[in-house]
Formats: structure tokens, C-alpha cells, sequence
């Protein structure tokens, strides 16, 4: 099966508290690429990530980092002191190859709600 | 500069009646291009993909159908709707981040549909 896991459907922390979303996938493939995306309210879906399979490097850009685990696999992403304006849904993608063609499978997505 | 369009961004259509959303993309030739449904809680579900001119893939069976009359045009249609076919639909395409060098998908603003 080819398919991303985020078991929190929903977060609710404070405003400058650290949070961590999870993100769990599982391919057949042994080349593959994951994403994270964010869709505030206002719907559209923006995206903040991509990290392919070879790299396990840890990434932080600003208040983001991810922590990409092939062992567990695993793509957590962390918001450090968090804000209000994180505040929307992040949706976790996994990125696999059918008959030559990119197929994107997305995660149910976790609804984060940051409190002031 | 490439952009996606989608509209209707807001339809409101009662059960049996036919439906067309239509996706544009400007500045790109060739893309490969995807319809996603959102529907209330239940993450981003993947519902066609085409690499080209008639040429659809269709990944869940249902009430829909989608169709590719001109390379950056993506038509999503139903010829009687559902109460269940209610949700967000998104339409993307494969595009290229301007940041990074990755290929990502880049997603429309979304048309809502609510079915009664």
C-alpha cells in the first residue's frame, strides 16, 4: 500500500509553545519524494517543503525544522514558538511514480490551532 | 509567470443536477495536472491525474468524471450529483518552486461545492 498517516486530527497549543506534527508513510517505492503543505483558511494550499528519499538530513528554516526518518518513516515537522498566525491545516505528501507518471498522496491533514 | 485558475469558487447545486468545474494553467505547456477533492474532515483525496490532451487516470471510482480537451485545460464534470459529492475541489499541477529548484505541486484557489 501507498499511503501517509497523520493520526492528529486536530492540535491546540499556545502561542509560543513548540509543536510537533506527525507524519507517517508507507511505499513500495525505493525513490520517492515527501512534502509538507499548509492551507490556512483562506483554503488554498501553499507549500513548505520537499525532501526525496536519499536525504535524511534534518532541515530548519526559521521557526520550521523536519526530521525525516527512513527507518520509522517518518517526516515530522516542528514549529518552534509557535504564533497565531500558524494557525490552518498541514497536510504531509508522499510522492511516488505510477506507470511513469507522479502521483501525490496526501495525509488526512492536522488542523493546528494556536491560541493567543 | 505561471498561474492556475479555477472557477466557480463557490457553487451551490441541488442533487441530480449536472456539474462542470474547469482548471486553467498559464505559462506552462504539457503540464501534468491533478483534480483533488476536500471533503469535511476527510484530507485531500486524489480523484483524476492526466499527463496530456485525453488523457485522464482515474483513481476512485464515483460519480465523476474528468476530461482534457486542450493541453492546460482540466474539466471535472458530474452529469447528476450526489449529496456525497459535496467538498473542496482542487485542481494542481506539477510545477517547479521558485525557491528551491523542486518540483511541487502547485494548487488553484479550489471551488466549493455544497450539494442540497
Amino acid at each position: 500500500a501507498q499511503k501517509v498517516t497523520q493520526a492528529q486530527t486536530e492540535i491546540s497549543v499556545v502561542e509560543k509553545e513548540d509543536v510537533t506534527l506527525d507524519c507517517v508513510y508507507e511505499t513500495r517505492d525505493t525513490t520517492y519524494y515527501l512534502f509538507w503543505y499548509k492551507q490556512p483558511p483562506s483554503g488554498e494550499l501553499v507549500f513548505l517543503i520537499r525532501r526525496n528519499s536519499f536525504d535524511e538530513q534534518n532541515e530548519i528554516s526559521g521557526r520550521y525544522s523536519w526530521n525525516f526518518q527512513k527507518s520509522t518513516s517518518s517526516f515530522n515537522f516542528t514549529i518552534t514558538a509557535s504564533q497565531v498566525v500558524d494557525s490552518a491545516v498541514y497536510f504531509c505528501a508522499l510522492r511516488v511514480t505510477t506507470s511513469g507518471t507522479y502521483k501525490y498522496i496526501f495525509g488526512t491533514g492536522t488542523r493546528l490551532k494556536v491560541l493567543a | 509567470s505561471q498561474t492556475i485558475h479555477q472557477w466557480p469558487a463557490t457553487l451551490v447545486q441541488p442533487v441530480g443536477s449536472p456539474l462542470s468545474l474547469e482548471c486553467t494553467v498559464e505559462g506552462t505547456s504539457n503540464p501534468n495536472l491533478y483534480w483533488y477533492r476536500q471533503a469535511a474532515g476527510r484530507g485531500l483525496q486524489l480523484l483524476f491525474y492526466s499527463v496530456g490532451i485525453g488523457q485522464i487516470s482515474s483513481e476512485v471510482p464515483q460519480n465523476l468524471s474528468a476530461s482534457r480537451p486542450q493541453d492546460r485545460q482540466f474539466i471535472l464534470s458530474s452529469k447528476k450529483l450526489l449529496l456525497s459529492d459535496s467538498g473542496f475541489y482542487l485542481c494542481a499541477w506539477k510545477d517547479r518552486d521558485s525557491l528551491s529548484g523542486a518540483n511541487v505541486l502547485t494548487f488553484g484557489a479550489g471551488s466549493r461545492l455544497t450539494v442540497l
